[in-house]
């Protein structure tokens, strides 16, 4: 079965240091990668999308995917009470449909 | 431009009861998915649709049934309630060019 696993934390970093949040995924033909952040009691949202090896960058958010060793995750710079949240991996697993595969989740507290 | 909307918010079902969840869509995506989300897990997908006319079966869709008529809806019935469904339901959609999903505010379900 194709899964999808992160630490379920929480994860406490105090505000302004670098969150990391951690991803990997069983599926070797996966092509696509997601990050979506979930508020308590609200829907997810996507925060970030990659597809290739390497780093993709957007504001303080820093998506990084390592294909070889099935390895996503996410870097959040001078990280803000905010950003306290659960971040849910999502992937794309070979194959033609879009079904995206979710993680449990990583909750991460920002300490003021 | 609502993006995606579900109805009702919340509901309290007794055991054996039936209903249905709406989902409606306004950004004229082919791709349209229902999850359920348990405490401290990730999303489940129990069945989705790549268009109208045309659904299928995902991991969990054991007690419910779905139908697509339109481009827009898709609702999520539910025919013998069980306390096993107790859980919050998303919808979501995306189109058929790009994977990015984009979720419903979400039903939260009790079943008692």
């Amino acid at each position: 079965q194709k899964e999808v696993e992160q630490n379920s934390g929480p994860l406490s970093v105090p505000e302004g240091a670098i969150a990391s949040l951690n991803c990997t995924y069983s599926d070797r033909g996966s092509q696509s990668f997601f990050w979506y952040r979930q508020y308590s009691g609200k829907s997810p949202e996507l925060i970030m999308s990659i597809y290739s090896n390497g780093d993709k960058e957007d504001g303080r958010f820093t998506a990084q995917l390592n294909k070889a060793s099935q390895y996503v995750s996410l870097l959040i710079r001078d990280s803000q009470p905010s950003d306290s949240a659960t971040y849910l991996c999502a992937v794309k697993p070979g194959g033609a449909t879009n079904k995206l595969i979710f993680g449990t989740g990583t909750l991460l507290a920002v300490q003021p | 431009n609502a993006g995606v909307t579900q109805t009702p918010k919340f509901r309290i079902l007794k055991i054996g009861q039936s209903m249905t969840l709406q989902c409606t869509q306004d950004m004229n995506h082919n791709y349209m998915y229902w999850y359920r989300q348990d405490p401290g897990m990730g999303l489940k997908l129990i069945y989705y649709s790549v268009g109208a006319g045309i659904t299928d079966k995902g991991e969990v869709p054991n007690g419910y049934n779905v139908s697509r008529s339109t481009t827009e809806d898709f609702p999520l019935r539910l025919e013998l309630a069980a306390p096993s469904q107790t859980s919050v339901y998303f919808c979501a959609s995306s189109s058929s060019d790009k994977e990015t999903q984009y979720f419903g505010p979400g039903t939260r379900l009790l079943v008692l």
